[in-house]
């Protein structure tokens, strides 16, 4: 069965830095895919990057990147310019290819943003 | 905005009751999901729509079941409730069937069993 653990409950950055968050998954497959999600306050589950796992490349979206590790099944989420509003849990999550929208979640991981 | 509307916000109920949660996807989206967050069991999948057909299901107990409707609205509909059902009960939608897709999420109904 596929997991996926992300070994940090908790993490805080000054506004402006960058911090990485880190995920680990466990699968057999070889074509799958990542994402992270993020969870501010108000509830709401935000899609902030996918990415596929046969794609060498890392994913971007404008402040946030990824690190795709295949080999060491590794997919961390780097945050540049911190900003107050990036607040939230961060959740990532693997996809198999052969489901259909059955995302497997880490646990999360609580970002502060202090100013 | 992610475009995917969830009523009610909120609902509070006894034990034994039945619910109805409702589910508007994105426009132009045929699959949708539904998804419970809990405290101790994290998020977990629970059922997959495409276009009005059952597609998936994941951890979902017999006492839920769901369907959707024609318009792609879904619903979730909750009986027997036990203190254990209160969660986060999220729904998503994407545009096809799922494979590979980005989900979009509503923004949840908080389900409080007393």
């Amino acid at each position: 069965a596929q997991t996926v653990t992300q070994s940090q409950p908790e993490m805080s950055v000054q506004e402006a830095e960058t911090v990485t968050l880190s995920c680990t998954y466990d699968t057999s497959e070889n074509n799958y895919y990542l994402f992270w999600y993020k969870q501010p306050p108000s509830r709401q589950m935000i899609l902030v990057i996918r990415q596929e796992a046969y794609k060498q490349q890392n994913a971007t979206e404008n402040r946030f990147s990824v690190n795709f590790q295949k080999a060491a099944k590794s997919f961390s989420l780097k945050i540049s310019d911190s900003q107050l509003g990036d607040t939230a849990m961060y959740f990532c999550a693997f996809m198999k290819p052969r489901t259909q929208g059955n995302l497997i979640f880490g646990k999360g991981t609580k970002l502060s943003v202090k100013p | 905005d992610s475009g995917v509307t969830q009523t009610p916000k909120h609902l509070i109920t006894a034990t034994g009751q039945r619910v109805t949660l409702r589910c508007s996807p994105r426009s132009g989206d045929l699959s949708v999901y539904w998804y419970q967050q809990s405290l101790d069991q994290g998020l977990q999948f629970l059922i997959h729509y495409y276009n009005g057909e059952e597609r998936a299901k994941g951890n979902i107990l017999e006492r839920f079941s769901a369907q959707q409707f024609p318009d792609l609205h879904s619903e979730l509909n909750l009986s027997s409730l036990e203190l254990g059902d209160s969660a986060l009960y999220f729904c998503a939608s994407s545009v096809g069937t799922g494979l590979g897709e980005k989900l979009f999420f509503g923004s949840g109904t908080q389900l409080s069993v007393l």
